[in-house]
């Protein structure tokens, strides 16, 4: 098993382009989420997902947009990017249904917004 | 709302003991602790339920209060290994699965 697998490891965005961030997990969880770490603020939920078609709002939503239209994948999308979208992008799946709720995190994506 | 951990770091001697605290306003169903190496991804360590079961690590230990809503995490006779930053994860109210992160404590270990 990959496990959880985020691409791309790094960007270099200018002001106002658009990108996707891509998440996929193959151990056929649930939930999936999208966090970001920014230095001293810990992991902070943009959004997350309790299945295919399913998707809700975290702490900071705004900017970011996402769907699922799979089990597997679960793409975060920046609309219009803004230097303060500067971050490192982490993506996690978990399966409560087994008795925990333990997230699997990818290896992170590290955004950079000119 | 974001839990509040405290000790904001904290540096150790190989052997030595450290407890790290994670303290939530709102009820919680559960909380999770985590371990993140520099440029890596968190990992899971342990996670703590309402009702008292445990589940985790094999050489670290956690408590969970639920009336305080709070949960700390024991680290004992300390590893070169362990030093990285902490985290701690709630989950509480209707909000079940969606883990809201403390803002990490930074353990550093020396020989």
């Amino acid at each position: 098993n990959a496990g959880v697998t985020q691409t791309p490891k790094f960007q270099v965005l200018k002001t106002g382009q658009s990108m996707t961030l891509q998440c996929a997990q193959d151990m056929n969880h649930e939930y999936m989420s999208w966090y970001r770490q920014d230095p001293g603020m810990g992991l902070r939920l943009i959004h997350y997902s309790v299945g295919a078609g399913i998707t809700d709002q975290g702490e900071v939503p705004n900017g970011y947009n996402v769907s699922r239209s799979t089990t597997e994948d679960f793409p975060l999308r920046l609309l219009s990017a803004a230097p303060s979208q500067t971050s490192v992008y982490f993506c996690a799946s978990s399966e409560p249904g087994q008795g925990s709720n333990e997230q699997f995190f990818g290896p992170g994506t590290r955004l950079t917004v000119l | 709302q974001q839990p509040v951990q405290s000790p904001q770091a904290v540096i150790l001697r190989e052997g030595e003991d450290a407890v790290i605290n994670c303290s939530s306003s709102k009820a919680l169903y559960s909380v999770h602790w985590y371990r993140q190496k520099h440029g890596e991804a968190p990992v899971f360590l342990m996670i703590l339920l309402k009702g008292g079961e445990q589940k985790g690590h094999e050489k670290i230990s956690a408590s969970f209060n639920e009336k305080k809503q709070q949960s700390s995490l024991y680290l004992t006779a300390s590893q070169l290994s362990y030093s990285g930053t902490y985290f701690c994860g709630t989950e509480g109210g209707t909000s079940y699965g969606k883990l809201t992160f403390g803002q990490g404590t930074i353990l550093t270990v020396h020989p």
